[in-house]
């Protein structure tokens, strides 16, 4: 159980454009998600909290008219990287918390992004 | 800066032999937790520990937590070529709200 899926794996697409990635817990309901962002050889970031139903908390740095997140049903978190650039280009891991609402987040395998 | 370092950064073993891995954090917790990482994957959750807890235990994994030193361990034993892998400590912080802090990450090298 507790399994979470993103989606697309790999991404590569032009500057400018916008680029969506979805996170899903595919066997029970997240009412809070999270959005990291990962640089190769190094720790993850924490870019913003999804919650389901309202607006999502984003941390100290983190555009959120850049990173534009939408948590629209229990199982369903979405990031967008708007006018991606190629500085945008990492590693974006997604997680939710456990069906139990615990402690421990479930993680999605990761969606590697490459702007040209 | 981050919540938690890590060291070493890298650690290189045999197969058969011990891994150990410390992280050390800044302010108060609720838990720490640890977790694994493929290369280029996502991140799997080895064991949580709680700020009243001094130990647990998961198979071949040991995990202390010393909350004066603010700092925990990573015990891996006997290990295996499949246990390559990043590990990272993660600290939920007293009303930080479920959220996770990484650290910076030990990279084990497992060699037959």
């Amino acid at each position: 159980g507790a399994v979470v899926s993103q989606h697309p794996s790999r991404v590569i697409c032009k500057s400018g454009t916008s680029v969506k990635i979805e996170c899903r817990s595919l066997d029970f309901q997240a009412t809070t998600m999270f959005w990291y962002r990962q640089f190769p050889k190094q720790s993850l970031m924490l870019m913003a909290t999804s919650n389901e139903g309202s607006k999502a908390t984003y941390e100290q740095g983190v555009e959120k008219d850049k990173f534009l997140i939408n948590h629209a049903s229990l199982t369903l978190s979405t990031l967008t990287v708007t006018s991606a650039h190629p500085e945008d280009s990492s590693f974006y891991i997604c997680s939710a918390r456990g069906p139990l609402a615990e402690e421990t987040q479930y993680f999605g395998p990761g969606t590697r992004l490459l702007v040209l | 800066s981050q919540q938690g370092e890590e060291d070493p950064q890298a650690l290189s073993i045999q197969e058969g032999e011990n891994a150990t891995m410390n992280c050390s954090y800044k302010t108060s917790i609720n838990n720490l937790q640890w977790y694994r990482q493929n290369s280029g994957r996502g991140l799997v959750h080895l064991i949580l520990i709680r700020s009243n807890e001094r130990e647990k235990h998961s198979g071949r994994l040991r995990v202390t937590l010393d909350t004066s030193k603010k700092s925990s361990s990573l015990l891996i034993t006997a290990s295996r070529a499949a246990d390559t892998a990043s590990y990272f400590c993660a600290t939920g912080l007293a009303g930080g709200g479920n959220k996770l802090t990484f650290g910076t990450g030990t990279q084990l090298k497992v060699e037959l």
